[in-house]
C-alpha cells in the first residue's frame, strides 16, 4: 500500500523568505498523482499544486513550486517570498490513477510565518 | 458555484446521541468522499460514492457509522450511538470522474467539527 511521509511536523519561515516542505512516499506504481494541500485555520482544504508522475518538469504555481524526484520518491514544496497568509497546515497527498478513491495523505506540516 | 457545502459547521453532542452530518457536493460531480481528520490519525477516507452508489466503505470504523447518498446532490454521514473517540473534523469532498485513470481533482467542503462529550 502507498504511504506518504512528512517528516517535519512544524516549520517556520521569515516573511519574504523561502521555505521548503519535505514529503516522501512509497509506491510500486509507475504512474500516479501527487498533491500539496493547504489547510488554513478555517479548516478548508485548498489544493496548492499537483504533479503527474509521468511529467518530468516540476510543477509551478506562482510562488509555489515542487521538486519532484521520482527515483527518490520525493516531492517537496518550495514557497518563495513567504507571506503571512501562507501560514497553515500543509498536507502532501498521493493518488493512484487506477483507483480514484485511493487518496493517501501525509500527517501534515504546520508552517508558521514570522513578520 | 458555491463549492461543497457541509452542515453543521460545528456539532457538540453527548455520548450516546445520534449525530447526522450533511453534505451537498458540487453540482455535476459524480463522486463523493467522506474523510475524518484527527490529530492521531490524520486524514482518513471513510467511504466513497460513485454515481450515488457506495463503492468502498472499508474505512468506516465500525457499525455505528453509516453513510447514504439518496441522490446526486445530498449525502449524510450518521453516527449512532456517538462516542467521545468520534470527536474529529469530518470532511466531505466531491469530484467529477470524467474518465478512468485521469486526473480528477477532489474539492473539499469546510468540514464539520464534531465534539462528543
Amino acid at each position: 500500500a502507498q504511504t506518504v511521509t512528512q517528516s517535519q511536523p512544524e516549520m517556520s519561515v521569515q516573511e519574504a523568505e523561502t521555505v521548503t516542505l519535505s514529503c516522501t512516499y512509497d509506491t510500486s506504481e509507475s504512474d500516479y498523482y501527487l498533491f500539496w494541500y493547504k489547510q488554513p485555520p478555517s479548516r478548508q482544504m485548498i489544493l496548492v499544486i499537483r504533479q503527474e508522475a509521468y511529467k518530468q518538469q516540476n510543477a509551478t504555481e506562482n510562488r509555489f513550486s515542487v521538486n519532484f524526484q521520482k527515483a527518490a520518491k520525493s516531492f517537496s514544496l518550495k514557497i518563495s517570498d513567504s507571506q503571512l497568509g501562507d501560514a497553515a497546515m500543509y498536507f502532501c497527498a498521493y493518488r493512484s490513477p487506477y483507483n480514484n478513491n485511493d487518496m493517501r495523505f501525509g500527517a501534515g506540516t504546520r508552517l508558521t510565518v514570522k513578520p | 458555484d458555491a463549492g461543497v457545502i457541509q452542515s453543521p459547521r460545528h456539532e457538540v453532542t453527548e455520548m450516546g446521541q445520534e449525530v447526522t452530518l450533511r453534505c451537498k457536493p458540487i453540482s455535476g460531480h459524480n463522486s463523493l468522499f467522506w474523510y475524518r481528520q484527527t490529530m492521531m490519525r490524520g486524514l482518513e477516507l471513510l467511504i466513497y460514492f460513485n454515481n450515488n452508489v457506495p463503492i468502498d466503505d472499508s474505512g468506516m470504523p465500525e457499525d455505528r457509522f453509516s453513510a447514504k447518498m439518496p441522490n446526486a446532490s445530498f449525502s449524510t454521514l450518521k453516527i449512532q450511538p456517538s462516542e467521545p473517540r468520534d470527536s474529529a473534523v469530518y470532511f466531505c469532498a466531491s469530484s467529477l470522474v470524467a474518465e478512468p485513470y485521469s486526473y480528477n481533482e477532489q474539492f473539499f467542503g469546510p468540514g464539520t467539527r464534531l465534539t462528543v462529550l
